[in-house]
């Protein structure tokens, strides 16, 4: 199976910072790379799809990027509502695994 | 509004069995293949499984944790899909969501519903 290994596994940064998370995956994937953010007590939601497309109604200060095995998500300028946990997701098939990364906490310093 | 709304979760013992609801309104059920994931208490998301369209056969792939436990199932006509969870084990305590998944050039989940929360304890 694929493998998809994030980095870090937790982060702290202030309001205003710009912020990259990295994620690996085990084996080239093209494009085939998604990001969720997860808030406590809630369901995860899309923030970009196939590795850089922004969901509707996603702020701008998210972008993605990265192509085969190594791929990016980052915020441009952390505000308040940021601090989650971010996952990325494969969704290269075969094999159809759709494996996630165990996730970057992104905690306020 | 597109939503999904699960249900169905609660106690149950080791070697029991369950079955989770997913209802979804406000988009055409029948076009989409409907994910499950799971996520246990403070940990990561993990893939349950899926089940594809009526137009791509009603496939199904699951997680080698899920596979020959778990059946995802679906009713078009009641725009809700299943997952029956059988020989269930204390490993499967966990929060179950269901998503739908968009196809383009790749695969995403959006929306999620809310997630129903499976207890396994004797």
């Amino acid at each position: 199976d694929i493998q998809m290994t994030q980095s870090p596994s937790s982060l702290s940064a202030s309001v205003g910072d710009r912020v990259t998370i990295t994620c690996r995956a085990s084996q080239s994937i093209s494009i085939y790379l998604n990001w969720y953010q997860q808030k406590p007590g809630k369901a995860p939601k899309l923030l970009i799809y196939a590795t850089s497309s922004l969901q509707s109604g996603v702020p701008s200060r998210f972008s993605g990027s990265g192509s085969g095995t190594d791929f990016t998500l980052t915020i441009s300028s952390l505000q308040p509502e940021d601090f989650a946990t971010y996952y990325c997701q494969q969704s290269y098939s075969p094999p159809y695994t759709f494996i996630f990364g165990q996730g970057t906490k992104l905690e306020i310093k | 509004e597109v939503q999904l709304v699960e249900s169905g979760g609660g106690v149950v013992q080791p070697g029991g069995s369950l079955k989770l609801s997913c209802s979804a309104s406000g988009f055409l059920f029948s076009d989409f293949a409907i994910h499950w994931v799971r996520q246990a208490s403070g940990r990561g998301l993990e893939w349950v499984g899926r089940i594809r369209s009526q137009d791509n056969g009603y496939a199904t792939e699951y997680a080698a944790s899920a596979k020959g436990r778990f059946t995802i199932s679906r009713d078009d006509s009641e725009n809700t899909a299943y997952l029956q969870m059988n020989r269930l084990k204390t490993e499967d305590r966990a929060v179950y969501y269901c998503c739908r998944a968009i196809s383009g050039n790749t695969i995403w989940l959006d929306p999620w519903g809310q997630g129903t929360l499976v207890t396994v304890s004797s």
